[in-house]
């Protein structure tokens, strides 16, 4: 149980496009939703949370007209990466944490590397 | 805020025993977390500490002390598998949010 996927695991884009990347809970339902990113031999820096049918928070210094987060549903929240730069490329990990719970533990999605060219 | 650190490299031969520690400043405690992660993969559940003392979970272990705002993973046995980064989390905020120390990269040498 409580499997978290990511789509799609890798993607190449051009500079200037956008990149939509999904996180969906397969088999429990999430209110809450968060993302991740992550450079080479560094640790996970979180970008924001996200919250079912509400606006999702944002971490200091992570522009939110950039990075757009909806959470539509209690098993689904998009990352999109507009404009996207060559500084963009990164791993991006979602997690979330099952509705039902009352720990803190959250499921880790496989990640989708993103390489801008 | 929260302030996590533990050591960035460790070295361990096969078969051998590696403790990983990690010290934490937190305002308010919601328990610990311990994840592995292999290169390009996403992090793997470990641990989770909420009272002190030790926990054990096979080869491998976690220890918490709230009074000293330490914790430390225990693994027992090293497999050349095990060699990883393993990250402490402490969950915080409305959401309890998880902000990761640095990772700690173990290698585990033959």
């Amino acid at each position: 149980g409580a499997v978290v996927s990511q789509h799609p695991s890798r993607v190449i884009c051009k500079s200037g496009t956008s990149v939509k990347i999904e996180c969906r809970s397969l088999d429990f339902q999430a209110t809450t939703m968060f993302w991740y990113r992550q450079f080479p031999k560094k640790s996970l820096m979180l970008m924001a949370t996200s919250n079912e049918g509400s606006k999702a928070t944002y971490e200091q210094g992570v522009e939110k007209d950039k990075f757009l987060i909806n959470h539509a549903s209690l098993t689904l929240s998009t990352l999109t990466v507009t404009s996207a730069h060559p500084e963009d490329s990164s791993f991006y990990i979602c997690s979330a944490r099952d509705r039902t719970s009352g720990s803190s533990e959250q499921y880790f999605g496989p990640g989708t590397r993103l390489t801008v060219t | 805020g929260q302030n996590i650190d533990q050591p960035t490299e460790m070295t361990a031969t096969e078969g051998a025993i590696v403790q990983i520690n990690c010290t934490y400043q937190t305002s308010g405690f919601n328990g610990l977390f311990w994840y592995q992660q292999h290169a390009g993969e996403a992090p793997t559940f470990l641990s989770y500490n909420v009272l002190d003392g030790l926990e054990e979970k096979g080869r491998f272990s976690s220890f918490l002390s709230r009074s000293k705002g330490y914790s430390y993973l225990l693994l027992k046995e090293l497999q050349m598998k095990d060699s990883a980064s393993y990250l402490c989390a402490v969950p915080s905020g409305s959401a309890r949010q998880l902000t990761f120390g640095s990772g700690t990269q173990l290698t585990v040498l033959p």
